[in-house]
């Protein structure tokens, strides 16, 4: 298993413009988050699904940000529009039902 | 709200010594709690994840305890190596798959 996706690997955007970052669970998983780790702030649960319903979007920063799981096997996370204190790197895992959650290998975001 | 706290933040051992990572939490209520092993501009790796009804695990070199009483966890390593070198963290899941973690320790292993 090729373990979680996620693309792209670094991203440079303009502030206001839109940002959509991607992920693919591990296959057969149920479950799948999004995190955020800042120097600041360590890392934070944004959103989590399960069975492709959003369960629990309140680490969810603002209205500029949203999230979907269209399938089992594919999620986005979208900031629009994109602020420099979005600058982070945003982790995406996946787990089958409550065991152990496996980390993709992130996506570091900058916001200038 | 969940609190994780790890301490020392940062750790520096020659190679081949013994070391004992902290981790401490605010509510005993988990469902279980996770290491990780983070490497710098990587994604997490998990080590350990101990449910809440045991005590220890154990993977090779590496031994985690959970004493969910008293809101503290320890991660062993024996015989560190310059490859153990990254930085450590740990996670608490309570109820909803809701991990909360901790801020890391930094462990730089001298060879």
């Amino acid at each position: 298993d090729a373990g979680v996706i996620q693309s792209p690997r670094h991203e440079v955007t303009e502030m206001g413009q839109e940002v959509t970052l991607r992920c693919k669970p591990i296959s057969g998983h149920n479950s799948l988050f999004w995190y955020r780790q800042t120097m600041m702030r360590g890392l934070e649960l944004l959103i989590y699904f399960n069975n492709n319903v959003p369960i629990d979007d309140s680490g969810m920063p603002e209205d500029r940000f949203s999230a979907k799981m269209p399938n089992a096997s594919f999620s986005t996370l979208k900031i629009q529009p994109s602020e420099p204190r979005d600058s982070a790197v945003y982790f995406c895992a996946s787990s089958l039902s409550l065991d152990e959650q496996f980390f993709g290998p992130g996506t570091r975001l900058t916001v200038l | 709200k969940q609190e994780v706290t790890q301490i020392p933040a940062a750790l520096s051992v020659p190679e081949g010594e013994n070391l004992v990572l902290n981790c401490s939490f605010t509510d005993s209520a988990i469902y279980n709690l996770q290491w990780f092993r983070q490497d710098p501009g990587k994604g997490l790796t998990s080590l350990l994840l101990i449910q809440s009804s045991q005590r220890e695990q154990t993977s090779g070199r590496l031994n985690a305890s959970l004493d969910k009483s008293s809101g503290r966890s320890t991660l062993y390593i024996a015989a560190s190596q310059p490859g153990d070198s990254a930085t450590y963290l740990c996670a608490v899941e309570t109820g909803a798959n809701n991990l909360f973690f901790g801020t890391g320790t930094r462990l730089t292993v001298i060879p």
